[in-house]
């Protein structure tokens, strides 16, 4: 039982460029978050989905896209990468609407 | 529109004495509240939540958290601090009761020194 994975660890992107950041879960969860964190701004919600196919905007959704196919993963997708989306990316499972689970992070650094 | 605010950025103890790190909230309605432990370098653990019930809430690693309504207050604690408690803890509290989004605080550090 690996929780949630994320894929990639460590990322360096060029303004511009695109990527693709995986998150995976085998909880069987329902919701899925993806946040970045950054320094003295705590933890902030870029999209979520409620279940497979579903997504919606969360707090800063501004330049990330997200994709829902399988239940199992939630993907974030950047199209034109921009140095104000440097951070730290974690994804996140919940069963239900209360306690959620975290993957590792993903630390993306764009230059 | 809920809010959750961590008052002190940083919190210093020596190991073996009581911790306390600070959280109040502002929410319409029921408060749905969390607390989470950050280590280096690793996601966010939960480490318990408070929906209903009795106002001390018992959770993982020995802390436990105090819901005060009046206060509009959820303050961690835990009897006796260890070194290995050192890490970032976040306060969050659940937009709403039928809501998905979690609104998290900016965290904070302890530091429990030996």
């Amino acid at each position: 039982n690996a929780g949630v994975t994320q894929t990639p660890k460590f990322r360096v992107l060029k303004t511009g460029q695109s990527m693709t950041l995986l998150c995976a879960q085998d909880m069987n969860h329902e919701y899925m978050y993806w946040y970045r964190q950054d320094p003295g701004m705590g933890l902030r919600l870029i999209h979520y989905s409620v279940g497979e196919g579903t997504t919606a905007k969360g707090e800063v959704p501004d330049g990330y896209n997200v994709s829902r196919l399988k239940k199992q993963n939630f993907l974030l997708g950047l199209e034109s990468a921009a140095p104000s989306q440097t951070s730290v990316y974690f994804c996140a499972s919940s069963r239900d609407r209360n306690e959620q689970y975290f993957g590792p992070g993903t630390r993306l650094t764009v230059t | 529109a809920q809010s959750v605010a961590q008052p002190e950025d940083q919190v210093n103890v020596a190991e073996g004495n009581p911790l306390t790190v600070k959280c109040t909230y502002s929410v319409s309605g029921n408060p749905y509240l969390f607390w989470y432990v950050q280590y280096p370098n690793r996601g966010l653990q939960f480490l318990l939540k408070y929906i209903t019930g009795d106002n001390l809430v018992k959770g993982s690693y020995g802390f436990e958290a105090e819901f005060n309504k009046s206060q509009t207050s959820f303050h961690l604690k835990k009897p006796s601090a260890l070194v290995s408690d050192s890490a970032l803890y976040f306060c969050a509290v659940r937009d709403s009761p039928g809501g998905f989004k979690t609104i998290f605080g900016a965290g904070t550090r302890l530091f429990v020194k030996a």
